[in-house]
């Protein structure tokens, strides 16, 4: 079973608006990653927030992270045409030397 | 630079052939790992290498079988290819294991088993 649980499974949005996915893990972690995929092509990274952190930016990117809870939220803040993509949360069991991915959610802005 | 690298990037098998997938990667990176992706599945772990000569099973490892005798290389063999088998393989590299560091990917290899 995947470790994380991306939510919602799809998103289609107009460019301009904000853009948020959610994630949801089942056992502790020690980190948590985002990840995007344009279509037909290999994962990027995106982001990486610690277990002891609850929020980190990078450009119109938004991470927060919820241990208590097990899930992490990721914000897109005015969106572009060119965010159109899948994106994917990555997380670890603790200690474990394996990434583990969700499913998914796929965006799609409107231009 | 070259980053991840996949061959074949696309290959159509018959049920029961064999084939091997090579992933090579030039940032000397310790650890490596093969997915699999299929529609709406997300990414699935097959295999992964904490370093040369070693290998780890993942989530779905069966029909697969890999080989990290260098480290730059990992291959993933399927002795007996199976229509279940289809899918895209994508391999990736990291410097650290588990989620501490960025696992930088391949773009991909497209097999579709008949």
């Amino acid at each position: 079973s995947q470790q994380g649980e991306e939510d919602p499974q799809a998103l289609s949005i107009q460019e301009g608006e904000n853009a948020t996915m959610n994630c949801s893990y089942k056992t502790s972690i020690n980190n948590l990653q985002w990840y995007r995929q344009n279509s037909g092509r290999g994962l990027v990274h995106l982001i990486l927030i610690r277990s002891n952190e609850r929020e980190k930016h990078s450009g119109r990117l938004r991470v927060t992270l919820d241990t208590s809870k097990k899930s992490s939220s990721l914000l897109i803040t005015a969106s572009r045409a060119a965010d159109t993509a899948s994106y994917f949360c990555a997380t670890d069991a603790a200690g474990g030397f394996k990434t583990i991915f969700g499913a998914g959610t796929r965006l799609f802005v409107k231009a | 630079n070259a980053g991840v690298t996949q061959t074949p990037k696309f290959r159509v098998l018959k049920t029961g052939q064999s084939m091997t997938l090579l992933c090579a990667q030039d940032m000397n990176h310790e650890y490596m790992y093969w997915y699999r992706q299929d529609p709406g599945m997300g990414l699935r772990l097959i295999h992964y290498s904490v370093g040369e000569g070693t290998t780890a099973k993942g989530e779905v490892p069966d029909g697969y079988n890999v080989s990290r005798l260098k480290k730059q290389n990992f291959l993933l063999g399927l002795e007996s290819a199976a229509p279940s088998q289809t899918s895209v393989y994508f391999c990736a590299s990291s410097e650290t294991g588990g989620s501490t560091g960025e696992l930088f990917f391949g773009e991909g290899s497209r097999l579709t088993v008949l």
